[in-house]
C-alpha cells in the first residue's frame, strides 16, 4: 500500500464549479502538507502549504488538513479553464529542509470546461 | 517565482548516445534534486545533492549519474541512452532550512530515445 493515495481522475467540471481534490495518507508522522499544480509539459509549482491540521485560504483556493482522519483536501472555488492541470499533494514529517523526505501523491488531472 | 532552469527542454536522441541534461538555479539553494516522471505517473526521486561534491542516489534506481561541482549547477548524464530512458526529467532545489520541505521545480526535460 502506498503511503499517500490520491484519486488519479481524470476529473472534468464546468467552469464556475467547486472542485474538491483529496489525498489520504498512512504515516501519522506527516505534519507538513503541500499542494502542487502541474500544467501539461511543465514542472510542478507550489500552490499551497499547510502545517498540521486546519484550513488555509488563498484566493479561490482552500487547503484543509484533518490529521485525525489522515485526509487532506484542496478546494477550488469558481473554477476557471486556467485551473486545468494536474494537482499533486505532497507531505513530509520533518522540517530539515530536505525534499528527500517528501512523499508525493500520483496526481489528479483536472479539466475545467468553458 | 522560482529561478531554476533546465536545458534542453526536448531532446530526441538515438540509442547508445551520451546525453547531459543541464540544470541551474539562481536562488542560492544548497539542496538540489532530480526526479523522473512518466506521463500521468508519480514523481520518483533519482538523485539528490546536499551541497557541492555531495551526491546520493534516490529511491528509484537510475543508470544516470550526476555531479555537483558548483552550488548552482547540477547536471545529469546518461552515458549510453536506451529507449527505457524515455521520460520526463525534472530538476528541483530547496533551501537548507525550509519549513515544510517545499521545493521548487524547473520546467522539465523531455527525453525520447529512439
Amino acid at each position: 500500500q502506498k503511503e499517500v493515495e490520491q484519486d488519479p481522475g481524470p476529473l472534468s467540471v464546468p467552469e464556475g464549479a467547486i472542485v474538491s481534490l483529496n489525498c489520504t495518507y498512512s504515516n501519522s508522522a506527516f505534519q507538513y502538507f503541500m499542494w502542487y499544480r502541474q500544467y501539461s509539459r511543465k514542472g510542478p509549482e507550489l500552490l499551497m502549504y499547510t502545517y498540521s491540521s486546519g484550513n488555509k485560504e488563498d484566493g479561490r483556493f482552500t487547503a484543509q488538513v484533518d490529521k485525525s482522519s489522515k485526509y487532506i483536501s484542496l478546494f477550488i472555488r469558481d473554477s476557471q479553464p486556467s485551473d486545468s492541470a494536474t494537482y499533486l499533494c505532497a507531505m513530509s514529517a520533518g522540517s530539515s529542509g530536505s525534499a528527500r523526505q517528501l512523499t508525493f501523491g500520483s496526481g489528479t488531472q483536472l479539466t475545467v470546461l468553458p | 517565482e522560482a529561478d531554476i532552469y533546465q536545458t534542453p527542454r526536448y531532446l530526441v536522441i538515438g540509442t547508445g548516445k551520451k546525453i547531459t541534461l543541464e540544470c541551474s538555479q539562481t536562488m542560492g539553494h544548497d539542496k538540489m534534486y532530480w526526479y523522473q516522471q512518466d506521463p500521468g505517473m508519480e514523481l520518483h526521486l533519482i538523485h539528490y545533492s546536499y551541497g557541492v561534491n555531495s551526491t546520493e542516489k534516490g529511491d528509484l534506481s537510475s543508470e544516470s549519474t550526476v555531479s555537483r561541482i558548483r552550488t548552482e549547477h547540477f547536471p545529469l548524464t546518461l552515458e549510453s541512452a536506451r529507449p527505457s530512458h524515455t521520460s520526463q526529467y525534472l530538476c528541483a532545489s530547496s533551501k537548507s532550512v525550509q519549513a515544510g520541505n517545499t521545493i521548487y521545480f524547473g520546467e522539465g526535460s523531455w527525453l525520447t530515445v529512439v
